[in-house]
């Protein structure tokens, strides 16, 4: 299988711990994207990498949240001191960013993170 | 004008019916328009890309109507796999959606038997 992968497919951790999750971009793609999603929502943008650079950062994402792309292939989303509003399906997407005008991206299956 | 709306719906339809759903978004300078797909717990899965006036693929069928900023997508014949929520999406900003994508709340479809 060849689309994005993210693990773990689930976390329940306890409010105040850290946790990190990881995603793996298809391979070619050049840009790698978190969102998260809660319950009746659709997924909000937090933050975008071309390559190894952060290009953006949602004012979602508070200062307990960082990410990186160290090799610009894998990414990893931590968050710090969880709380129970962190609650949400963490949802990695890529695409391939170049010539073009038009940008289609591609999801894995997501973490789904459980802070009680 | 917010971002993107969608009628939540759920829009309870009987198989074999055609349905259509509409979306409205605020971005004049967007370029692509995209509807997803999700499935209850799911990921979104990339539906239809929207570039011009329309596109039609199957029993799908996406049109953009630019002067009204509004997007729709029509689904013929109606099968119960296609019960599931659609997602309408916008370029962040400008563009191709390079930058990242804003997401509507999406649009619940139950199709009944």
């Amino acid at each position: 299988d060849t689309g994005v992968s993210q693990n773990p497919r689930h976390k329940i951790t306890k409010r105040g711990q850290n946790v990190t999750f990881r995603c793996d971009p298809i391979s070619e793609h050049n840009r790698l994207y978190w969102y998260r999603q809660t319950l009746g929502q659709g997924p909000e943008f937090l933050t975008y990498f071309q390559n190894e650079a952060q290009l953006e950062k949602s004012r979602l994402l508070s200062d307990r949240f960082s990410a990186e792309r160290p090799k610009g292939s894998f990414s990893t989303l931590e968050i710090q001191r969880t709380e129970q509003g962190d609650s949400a399906m963490y949802l990695c997407a890529s695409s391939s960013y170049g010539q073009g005008v038009h940008y289609e991206q591609y999801f894995g299956p997501g973490t789904r993170l459980t802070v009680t | 004008r917010k971002e993107v709306e969608q009628d939540p719906g759920p829009f309870n339809v009987p198989e074999g019916a055609t349905v259509a759903f509409n979306c409205t978004y605020s971005n004049s300078a967007s370029q692509s328009f995209f509807w997803y797909r999700q499935d209850c717990r799911k990921e979104p899965k990339l539906l239809m890309s929207v570039y011009s006036s329309g596109n039609e693929d199957g029993r799908f069928t996406a049109q953009l109507n630019r002067a009204s900023q509004y997007i729709s997508l029509l689904i013929r014949d109606s099968k119960l796999s296609d019960s599931a929520t659609y997602l309408c999406v916008v370029p962040r900003h400008s563009g191709g959606g390079a930058d990242g994508l804003t997401f509507g709340k999406g649009t619940h479809l139950i199709i009944q038997p």
